[in-house]
């Protein structure tokens, strides 16, 4: 089973490049996420969707961009990336929202630097 | 939206039972508790879920008071493998925004 998938898992930039972080997930979930997570840090909500052509912002959005297309996939767009923006990057996915035992599924993380 | 506050870190030694307070002052009617683990270098994955009272399930019990303002996560007899950050969330139907604390930072010593 392959459940929530990213790629890629580390990438370099540098300062003002863009690209795109892939998020696929096999499950059928309506409800697809963004975090962030800097060191010794908790998760951080940058943008979710909860279907396919809806999608909103968490709490960290700025610099950051996301569609969704289709169910199964939830790509993260960084414009134009910065220092700032060095941090371990996780997809999650869930059925219908996250509530009432509804568990959130997390991708292994994408390791972003900026240099 | 419901905050929560955990201890920064704890540590235990093997085969002790841990138990590890979250506090959620302002937890609405609707809102579940969930309990997660996260590895180094890996997503967080679910532990359990409750809403009121215990729910116990093949790795940790869940103890939820009745004003639900706290939560207690108890791991039975740990070992070195539960060393991990666990997060407690507050999920409600109103919302899809989920609050994640930095979490409680668990040491298992030998």
């Amino acid at each position: 089973n392959a459940g929530v998938t990213q790629t890629p898992k580390f990438q370099v930039l540098k300062t003002g490049q863009s690209m795109t972080l892939q998020c696929a997930q096999d499950m059928n979930h309506e409800y697809m996420s963004w975090y962030r997570q800097d060191p010794g840090m908790g998760l951080r909500l940058i943008h979710y969707s909860v279907g396919a052509g809806i999608t909103d912002q968490g709490e960290v959005p700025n610099g950051y961009n996301v569609s969704r297309s289709t169910t199964e996939d939830f790509p993260l767009r960084l414009l134009s990336a910065a220092p700032s923006q060095t941090s371990v990057y996780f997809c999650a996915s869930s059925s219908t929202g996250v509530y009432s035992g509804n568990t959130i599924y997390f991708g292994e993380g994408s390791w972003l630097t900026v240099v | 939206l419901a905050k929560t506050t955990q201890p920064i870190s704890m540590d235990s030694y093997e085969g002790q039972e841990v138990n590890i307070t979250c506090s959620h002052n302002n937890i609405a009617t609707n809102d579940y508790i969930t309990w997660y683990q996260q590895f180094p270098s890996q997503g967080p994955r679910f532990i359990i879920q409750g809403y009121k009272t215990k729910v116990t399930n093949e790795v940790a019990s869940l103890f939820i008071p009745a004003d639900r303002k706290s939560s207690t996560l108890s791991l039975p007899r740990v070992s070195l493998s539960d060393t991990a950050v666990y997060y407690c969330l507050v999920v409600g139907d109103s919302n899809y925004q989920l609050i994640w604390g930095a979490g409680t930072k668990l040491i298992i010593k030998p």
